[in-house]
């Protein structure tokens, strides 16, 4: 079946600019993660939504990051002001449980 | 909080040979789920194999097995019959039985590289 797919694959943007990334989770997961992942590091949490359940936005690094997950599927992480240190892959995983699974990502390069 | 260690930035390993990365966490709860995640240069992380704390015997997945040792908290991934595509960045995490909040943690991850 069809797994986590994001969009887009690879965005460029100048720095003040607002992005918008794009996750669309594998139906029927109830849970959705999004993180962060600079060059060669580990992931940084960022967001949680489960159900309908309110989101755990514990690992969102400023109020210039917000996400949304709509009608329980897709969800979209939008950054707000762009800054150059904002450059990275952006990650979105999806489960109903246990276990996670990711899609591919989205490269973001501030310039 | 629950941490994740994995204390090896890098492995190499030779073509067809055997090679155990390491990893341990930190934790209060007797029950939680281990996870191992390989990412390849595509960046897709790939779930390689899953341990569920309350399950003794060790879990394996074709080459892949995990020496999961609960007293000490360590879960080590052996990669047998090592081959190219299994060069990778590989991610240990820890996830928390409750659903109902975000508990999984990744460790900083060790990047293995096959030599032919």
């Amino acid at each position: 079946g069809a797994g986590v797919s994001q969009s887009p694959s690879n965005k460029v943007t100048e720095k003040g600019k607002d992005v918008e990334l794009r996750c669309d989770p594998i139906s029927g997961h109830t849970a959705l993660y999004w993180y962060r992942q600079s060059l060669g590091q580990g992931l940084e949490f960022l967001i949680y939504f489960q159900g309908n359940s309110a989101p755990d936005k514990s690992g969102l690094p400023s109020d210039r990051f917000s996400a949304e997950r709509t009608g329980g599927s897709v969800s979209t992480l939008t950054i707000q002001r762009t800054q150059q240190e904002d450059s990275a892959v952006y990650l979105c995983a999806s489960g109903t449980g246990k276990t996670q699974y990711f899609g591919p990502g989205t490269r973001l390069l501030v310039l | 909080a629950q941490t994740v260690t994995q204390s090896q930035p890098e492995m190499s390993v030779q073509e067809a040979e055997t090679v155990t990365l390491s990893c341990t966490y930190d934790t209060s709860e007797s029950d939680y789920y281990l996870f191992w995640y390989k990412q390849p240069p595509s960046r897709q992380m790939i779930l390689v194999i899953r341990q569920e704390a309350y399950k003794q015997q060790n879990a394996t997945e074709n080459r892949f097995s995990v020496n999961f040792q609960k007293a000490a908290k360590s879960f080590s991934l052996k990669i047998s019959d090592s081959q190219l595509g299994d060069a990778a960045m590989y991610f240990c995490a820890y996830r928390s039985p409750h659903l109902n909040n975000n508990d999984m943690r990744f460790g900083a991850g060790t990047r293995l590289t096959v030599k032919p």
